[in-house]
């Protein structure tokens, strides 16, 4: 079945540092794929997705470019701050079979000043 | 506009009892989705509801689980003879279309489910 592995948190950085957060994922076809993020004591919250091989998504600074080759969609970032700290989930949807998203574990991230 | 709402935000019951958690979708929406997330885990599915009909309810863990959607808008997500193991937050999201793939999920803030 659809699978979407994630870097295990927490990981700590600095205010403007550069991130990464690692995603692989195992799916028949050409699914799409999504970075929701869940902020303290608020829900779910679509980051940004991409829905073809090399489509990039981009939105508040971050990005994430969908390599079929390598059937990953890590998230990056140049400069965190502070107010980036939650916890990060990578998502697979396909358009055949399942229509729900399959998550990954969620990464924790913490940017201290 | 109104996003996803979902009603109680916290729910504590006593092992055995039966509950309801409810969901308002995003007007307009079509599909709706339940989804259970434990406690330092990713979301898990539950069920989809395309209109009033459930598509796929693979994800439900066992029969003391059932969903409705008698109108195609609101859904009411049932648990009988709750168990400890069925504590966790319940999440609820709505698409427009259903259609998967690059359908967006808007979700909601969910409920906290809590058996004694």
């Amino acid at each position: 079945g659809d699978s979407v592995t994630q870097m295990e948190g927490p990981v700590t950085l600095s205010e403007e540092a550069f991130l990464t957060i690692n995603c692989t994922y195992t799916a028949t076809g050409y699914p799409s794929l999504f970075w929701y993020v869940q902020y303290p004591g608020e829900g779910l919250q679509l980051l940004l997705k991409a829905t073809k091989a090399d489509d990039k998504g981009s939105n508040k600074g971050f990005e994430a470019t969908y390599r079929k080759e390598t059937t990953s969609f890590h998230l990056e970032k140049g400069s965190v701050q502070v107010s980036d700290s939650a916890v990060y989930f990578c998502a697979l949807s396909r358009d055949t079979g399942r229509r729900a998203l399959t998550f990954g574990s969620g990464t924790r991230l913490q940017v201290q000043p | 506009g109104a996003g996803v709402s979902q009603t109680p935000s916290n729910k504590v019951t006593e092992k055995g009892k039966y509950v309801e958690l409810r969901c308002d979708p995003i007007s307009g929406h079509t599909a709706l989705y339940w989804y259970r997330q434990s406690l330092g885990q990713g979301p898990e599915f539950l069920i989809y509801f395309q209109g009033t009909g459930a598509a796929d309810d693979s994800g439900l863990p066992n029969d003391r689980f059932f969903a409705v959607r008698p109108e195609g808008s609101v859904s009411t997500l049932k648990i009988q003879r709750t168990e400890r193991g069925d504590s966790a937050v319940y999440l609820c999201a709505s698409s427009l279309l259903g259609t998967g793939g690059g359908d967006t999920q808007y979700f909601g803030p969910g409920t906290r489910l809590t058996v004694l």
